[in-house]
């Protein structure tokens, strides 16, 4: 069974750019979210979709954009690149519902897409 | 703020020794503290998790000790052996998988 698939895995951009990074959940996961992860960091939380409905929003500015698809994959759009977007983006599903109580569901990660901005 | 903090940054380890990882946080709305373990160039994969009505869990060399009152969690890995050499994140969350992450221990298991 396939786990969370991410594309592309690495991409180079410049200042100014912009960016696409997808995501393809486990099947039958509902549920997506995107994490920023800087190199020595925790991942920082930047978006959350669920049944193609944004269901939460980190601290991220309006550069930040994302959409989810009718088969549940997702896009993260990353608008103006400046040097500090460069990260590792990471996906994540999980098998939400909304009769599921907070913190049921377990998150299952991509291994992310590495962008680098020069 | 940061909404949970970790330590120790890096941490090493004898093989066979117990290997223990802290995390403190601040909002008590939180009701689902995970761990990921992170190999490099993967994504992080869920370890061990735990809820805040429960005071400790174990899952084989792995157990999760939670302090409600004092806002504290913590991950011991019993008997660590060189293949535990990872990053570990603990986490915190609540409505619809918003984890916040501490910033990381890079666990080394010396053989």
């Amino acid at each position: 069974d396939a786990g969370v698939t991410q594309s592309p895995t690495h991409l180079i951009k410049t200042r100014g750019q912009h960016v696409t990074l997808r995501c393809s959940p486990i099947s039958g996961h509902k549920s997506v979210s995107w994490y920023q992860q800087v190199l020595g960091q925790g991942p920082q939380f930047i978006f959350q979709y669920y049944e193609k409905e944004e269901r939460g929003r980190g601290n991220f500015p309006d550069r930040f954009s994302a959409r989810q698809f009718p088969n549940y994959s997702s896009e993260l759009n990353v608008n103006a690149l400046l040097l500090g977007d460069s990260a590792l983006y990471l996906c994540a599903s999980s098998l939400q519902t909304l009769r599921t109580g907070p913190g049921a569901n377990v998150l299952t990660f991509g291994a992310g897409s590495r962008l680098t901005v020069l | 703020q940061q909404q949970v903090k970790q330590s120790p940054q890096s941490l090493i380890v004898q093989k066979g020794g117990i290997s223990i990882i802290n995390c403190a946080y601040e909002n008590t709305a939180f009701d689902y503290f995970p761990w990921y373990q992170q190999f490099p160039g993967k994504g992080p994969a869920l370890l061990i998790a735990i809820r805040p009505d429960v005071s400790e869990k174990k899952e084989g060399r792995f157990t999760i000790s939670f302090n409600k009152s004092a806002k504290q969690f913590s991950l011991h890995i019993m008997d660590s052996q060189p293949g535990d050499s990872a990053t570990y994140f603990c986490a915190a969350g609540y409505n619809f998988n918003k984890f916040y992450f501490g910033s990381g221990t890079k666990l080394n298991v010396k053989p």
